[in-house]
C-alpha cells in the first residue's frame, strides 16, 4: 500500500483539461521533497514526464504541467489528445521509510 | 541515445533462482546509480533495488531483502539482479532504470528515474 494516493481513473473528452492528484503526507511531499511523474502508455515501459515538481524533459509537450502545494502534487493535461490515454504515476521520497523511494498508486487516463 | 536492454526473464518454479541482466549504452554508465523497478501484472510500480555508481552501496525493498542481490560490472556497462528463493509474488515485469543524479550513491530526496528499459518478464509458477 503506497503512501502516495492517486485517483484510480480520470477521463475527459479530446481538447479538455484533466488533472491527476498525488496526495502524500508530512514525511514526503509535505516535507518538501520533489515529486516526479511518469507516463506509461499501454504495453510500454514508464517514461519520465515531469521532474522536480514542474519541469518537463526535452520532448515532452507543454500540454503537460506539474505543480505542488502542501502535502499534494498535481499533474495537468491540457488539450487532451487520444495518445494521452495511459497510466500515470507520481514518485517522491519518504523520510519515514527504510526504502524511501515511493511511487503513487497510479491513475488511468481515458480519453472519451 | 540512452538505451537499457533487460534480459533473463523466464518461467521459474517457486524457490528457484534467476539472474536478470541489463545492458546499458548511450551514457557514461559508471557515473550513475542504477535501479531495478518491477510491475506485477495489472498492478503499479514497485521499486526493488538501487546500486551506487561504483557498486559500493546497495539498497533493497523490504519485500526482497535477503533474497535478491543487485550488482554491476562497469567494464561491461551492465547491471544485474540475482534473484533467489523466488515466490509467486515476485512474478512481474522487471525494469532497469537509470538514476537522474550523476555520481549518486543513494537517495537524496530528489532522485528520479530518467530512462527505463523495456522490461523482462519473470514468472514464478509451478
Amino acid at each position: 500500500q503506497s503512501v502516495l494516493t492517486q485517483p484510480p481513473s480520470v477521463s475527459g473528452a479530446p481538447g479538455q483539461r484533466v488533472t491527476i492528484s498525488c496526495t502524500g503526507s508530512s514525511s514526503n511531499i509535505g516535507a518538501g521533497y520533489d515529486v516526479h511523474w511518469y507516463q506509461q502508455l499501454p504495453g510500454t515501459a514508464p517514461k519520465l514526464l515531469i521532474y522536480g515538481n514542474s519541469n518537463r524533459p526535452s520532448g515532452v509537450p507543454d500540454r503537460f504541467s506539474g505543480s505542488k502545494s502542501g502535502t499534494s502534487a498535481s499533474l495537468a493535461i491540457t488539450g487532451l489528445q487520444a495518445e494521452d490515454e495511459a497510466d500515470y504515476y507520481c514518485q517522491s521520497y519518504d523520510s519515514s521509510l527504510s526504502a524511501p523511494n515511493v511511487f503513487g498508486t497510479g491513475t488511468k487516463v481515458t480519453v472519451l | 541515445e540512452v538505451q537499457l536492454v533487460e534480459s533473463g526473464g523466464v518461467v521459474v518454479q517457486p524457490g528457484g533462482s534467476l539472474r536478470l541482466s541489463c545492458a546499458a549504452s548511450g551514457f557514461t554508465f559508471d557515473d550513475y546509480a542504477m535501479h531495478w523497478v518491477r510491475q506485477a501484472p495489472g498492478k503499479g510500480l514497485e521499486w526493488v533495488s538501487l546500486i551506487s555508481w561504483d557498486g559500493g552501496s546497495t539498497y533493497y525493498a523490504d519485500s526482497v531483502k535477503g533474497r535478491f542481490t543487485i550488482s554491476r560490472d562497469n567494464s561491461k556497462n551492465s547491471l544485474y539482479l540475482q534473484m533467489n528463493s523466488l515466490r509467486a509474488e515476485d512474478t512481474a515485469l522487471y525494469y532497469c532504470a537509470k538514476d537522474s543524479l550523476e555520481g549518486s550513491s543513494g537517495w537524496y530526496g530528489y532522485n528520479y528515474f530518467d530512462y527505463w528499459g523495456q522490461g523482462t518478464l519473470v514468472t514464478v509458477s509451478s
